[in-house]
């Protein structure tokens, strides 16, 4: 199987910082990689998938980035609604995994 | 405008089974994927298994393998996720979720609002 690790898994920041995570991927995935928000008690909202692809509806400020086995979700400057928890998610087609990274919670400082 | 409405909150005996149910509206639902992700408390997400409906065909991760079986029907747009010999571990809110194509990338665009399985003796 697949496996993701994100880092970090906390992450403090302040309201207007520019915010990165990274999505390692133990195989090459090209870009099968999905990027959800979850807030508490919430089901996780789809931000990104195919990489880089912006969902429709979700800000600009949100953007991914990379390919085979790095990732990153950048923030380009944080808002109050962005402080949640964020995953990556791998959508290979063959096996047909769905894995989903640990999460890195963003929080403020 | 695709909607995944879940069951209802379950308390279930260590050792016993859990049906969880996801009622699918808007769009064409034999045309669908759906899957399943679960959620400890204080914990990440975690991919359990999807269906097909059109093909009835399902996958299923290697943790959950001869564990969980998920089934579909298309007469009443459902689909269904059931757990057996259940135990405290398995205590969490469980989702499904629609696992679409957009062009040659699936991702999950729509959710359930999740269901909370409690497994206590």
């Amino acid at each position: 199987d697949i496996q993701l690790t994100q880092s970090p898994s906390f992450l403090s920041a302040s309201v207007g910082d520019r915010v990165t995570i990274t999505c390692r991927a133990s195989q090459g995935i090209s870009s099968y990689l999905a990027w959800y928000q979850q807030k508490p008690g919430k089901a996780p909202k789809l931000l990104i998938y195919a990489a880089s692809t912006l969902q429709s509806g979700v800000p600009s400020r949100f953007s991914g980035s990379g390919s085979g086995t790095e990732f990153t979700l950048t923030i380009s400057s944080l808002q109050p609604e962005d402080f949640a928890t964020y995953y990556c998610q791998q959508l290979n087609s063959y096996p047909p995994g769905r894995t989903f990274g640990g999460g890195t919670k963003v929080e403020i400082k | 405008q695709v909607q995944l409405v879940q069951s209802g909150a379950e308390v279930k005996k260590p050792g016993s089974s859990v049906k969880v149910s996801c009622k699918a509206s808007g769009g064409t639902f034999s045309s669908y994927t759906i899957s399943w992700v679960r959620q400890a408390p204080g914990q990440g997400l975690e991919w359990m298994g999807r269906i097909i409906p059109i093909l009835g065909i399902a996958n299923y991760a290697q943790k959950f393998q001869g564990r969980v079986t998920i089934t579909a029907d298309k007469s009443t747009s459902t689909a269904y996720m059931e757990l057996s010999s259940l135990r405290s571990e398995d205590t969490a809110v469980y989702y499904c979720a629609r696992d679409a194509n957009y062009g040659d990338y699936a991702l999950f665009d729509y959710w359930g609002q999740g269901t909370l399985v409690t497994v206590s003796s």
